[in-house]
């Protein structure tokens, strides 16, 4: 079965650094992936789609990397906006659309 | 301003059935693909169904599949699914989430707010 893995679970951090999320595919996913912020009670928000690509309006401090099997989400410089809870998502196969388990950013 | 507004969610009886709207607004409705996610208290997302844009392709997971329907009434700008046979572990928010395009194999680029659906003796 498709699994998608994420590391850490639980990242604590301060304001002003720069954090990294990392996103493993069980399989190839070519550039297929998706990163989305959802915040205690709110709805998921999209902020990176086919590895690296910005939705229009998140702050450029986001970036995404990879291929294949491994992609990395990066913060350059983490704001109090940013503490969340991040998902990867790969769409190379709808069998099924596969969420990673979440990374928890939280205040260090 | 793309919006999605889903409804219907509930507290139901094991067995029981339920129909989950989300009617959309701020886009051509008729020309993108829909997705159903859900997420269980406390936990990690889960896709549950995607449809295409006309409406003639639909896909679940496995957990779901022969319970859950999938449809759209694009004269109507809403989105639907039909919860049958649920389940205490069906428990969770429901999310609407609107494709990028009318491809299936998309990711998900704007979503709703969410309706719970509670699952309890």
């Amino acid at each position: 079965d498709f699994q998608m893995t994420q590391s850490p679970s639980t990242l604590s951090a301060s304001v002003g650094d720069r954090v990294t999320i990392t996103c493993r595919a069980s399989q190839n996913i070519r550039s297929f992936l998706a990163w989305y912020q959802q915040k205690p009670g709110r709805a998921p928000k999209l902020l990176i789609y086919k590895t690296s690509n910005l939705k229009n309006g998140v702050p450029s401090r986001f970036s995404g990397s990879g291929s294949g099997t491994e992609f990395t989400l990066a913060i350059s410089s983490l704001q109090p906006d940013d503490f969340a809870t991040y998902y990867c998502q790969q769409y190379n196969t709808y069998s099924p659309f596969t969420f990673g388990p979440g990374t928890k950013v939280d205040i260090k | 301003e793309v919006q999605l507004l889903e409804s219907g969610g509930g507290l139901m009886q094991p067995g029981g059935s339920l129909r989950l709207s989300c009617a959309a607004s701020g886009f051509t409705f008729r020309s993108y693909a829909m997705n159903w996610v859900r997420q269980a208290p406390g936990k990690g997302l889960e896709w549950v169904s995607s449809i295409s844009a006309s409406g003639d392709n639909t896909y679940y997971a496995d957990s779901v599949k022969g319970r859950f329907a999938i449809s759209r009434d694009n004269s109507k700008n809403t989105l639907y699914l039909q919860l049958n046979t649920l389940r205490v572990e069906d428990t969770a928010i429901y999310y609407c989430a609107k494709g990028p395009s009318d491809h299936l194999r998309d990711y998900f680029d704007d979503w709703g707010q969410g309706t719970l659906v509670t699952v309890s003796s």
